[in-house]
């Protein structure tokens, strides 16, 4: 079976700070790797997918991800916050050919 | 294509009503989901199809939701009868293996229900 463990709820950060989000999965198979934003009243939508290859991926808005298999993480970053990066932030797993498992979310706030 | 497509954006009935979510999926994708969420229990996958075949309905919550797909351009989820814990936001999602290489979804805007 697969599952996502996302740290922290909530996460604050100073405008112009280094944004971590800390997600951790459990995969048997070779997992391909997601992360999803969503803004205030809207869907979900790709922020940037790891299915196989290089191993530190880049998304839209200037954030990143590096699958580590060794420690079976896949954490998101962006090197300096924007206002506009407030929003809720869902790290996902799936197989191949399998549904996707969202974990239960981190809040990024942005502190002015 | 104007994404996916779901109505109602709000619903508010009473506790016993039947309350039926639609769902138009992207163009050309073989694969729908349906997700709710709520503050409690996060994003939850309802059921997911594939070529308009249920493929896993082990989220469905009890017998009082259904869900079906009659071609490959609608699908729709009712809850009958509705009770005040089915408030939450239910979202519509679809996606293609053959455009991606992997299941990438696009997410509608969502339909929230409020059972009173």
């Amino acid at each position: 079976a697969q599952s996502v463990t996302q740290l922290g709820s909530h996460v604050s950060v100073s405008e112009g700070a280094l944004v971590l989000l800390r997600c951790n999965y459990s995969s048997s198979v070779p997992p391909y790797l997601f992360w999803y934003v969503q803004y205030p009243n809207q869907g979900l939508q790709l922020l940037l997918k790891y299915t196989t290859g290089a191993t530190l991926v880049k998304g839209i808005n200037g954030f990143e991800a590096e699958f580590k298999k060794s420690e079976t993480s896949f954490h998101l970053t962006k090197p300096s916050a924007h206002m506009s990066d407030a929003a809720e932030y869902f790290c996902a797993v799936s197989r191949w050919d399998d549904k996707i498992i969202f974990g239960k979310g981190t809040r990024l706030h942005i502190l002015p | 294509d104007a994404g996916v497509i779901q109505s109602p954006r709000h619903e508010v009935t009473e506790m016993g009503q039947e309350v039926t979510l639609r769902c138009k999926p992207i163009s050309g994708h073989d694969y729908l989901f349906w997700y709710r969420q709520t503050m409690m229990r996060g994003l939850e996958l309802l059921i997911y199809f594939n070529n308009n075949v249920p493929i896993d309905d082990s989220g469905m919550p009890e017998d009082r939701f259904s869900a079906k797909m009659p071609n490959a351009s609608f699908s729709t989820l009712k809850i009958q009868p509705s009770e005040p814990r089915d408030s939450a936001v239910y979202f519509c999602a679809s996606s293609s293996f053959r455009e991606t290489g992997a299941n990438v979804l696009t997410f509608g805007a969502g339909s929230r229900l409020t059972v009173l």
